[in-house]
């Protein structure tokens, strides 16, 4: 079974300082690594994944995220926030078993970012 | 491109009605699936479907039943709604091809079990 955590439920954050959304997971077998963004009133969509090779992936929005296995974290970053990343961002966990293709969800942090 | 399509969006059941939510998605892809988002609990998951006539249960499968009508379409059904059902309901699919292990959603669906 797979679990994942997500360290801060709220991150207010100045618009144009840096910003990092923690998050850690759990699981018995190989897992593959996802951040989701969902803006108010819409549904979810994909930041950035993490399958395999460089730890460092880089999604869309300036968005980047580093894979450490030993510490089984999965943190989302960005060097400068603007007013529009303001959202709530998710971050997820799959695993392949024999029901398929299983993706489990944090709870979330909503990201303020304040003029 | 429709992606994959939810209805209703909106739903008002008193306790002990019943209501089916229909999705589709028009991707080919194989496994689809249901959640349900809470405050502060993000998404958890229902059921899914990893291919046509495959269901298995997720995370908080009581109270619903699912049924994968073909490989297009996924259904969850409510036989009798509680309070605690109150919820937005969304449907996903997973592509296993070029965004390999991405989720597709739908719009969601907001219910209100009184």
């Amino acid at each position: 079974a797979q679990s994942v955590t997500q360290l801060d439920s709220q991150v207010p954050v100045f618009e144009e300082a840096p910003v990092e959304l923690r998050c850690n997971y759990s699981s018995s077998v190989s897992v593959y690594l996802f951040w989701y963004v969902q803006y108010p009133n819409q549904g979810l969509q994909l930041l950035l994944k993490y399958l395999s090779g460089s730890t460092l992936v880089k999604g869309i929005n300036g968005f980047e995220a580093e894979f450490n296995k030993s510490q089984t974290s999965f943190h989302l970053r960005k060097p400068s926030v603007h007013i529009s990343d303001t959202a709530e961002y998710f971050c997820a966990v799959s695993a392949i078993n024999t029901g398929g293709f299983k993706t489990i969800f944090g709870a979330g942090t909503r990201l303020f970012v304040k003029a | 491109n429709a992606g994959v399509t939810q209805t209703p969006k909106f739903q008002v059941l008193k306790t002990g009605q019943s209501m089916t939510l229909q999705c589709a998605q028009d991707m080919n892809h194989n496994s689809m699936y249901w959640y349900r988002q809470d405050p502060g609990m993000g998404l958890r998951l229902i059921y899914y479907s990893a291919s046509e006539g495959t269901t298995d249960k997720g995370e908080v499968p009581n109270g619903y039943n699912v049924s994968r009508l073909n490989k297009r379409e996924f259904s969850l059904r409510l036989e009798s709604a509680a309070p605690s059902q109150t919820s937005v309901y969304f449907c996903a699919s997973i592509s296993t091809r070029g965004s390999w292990g991405e989720l597709f959603f739908g719009e969601g669906s907001r219910l209100t079990v009184l």
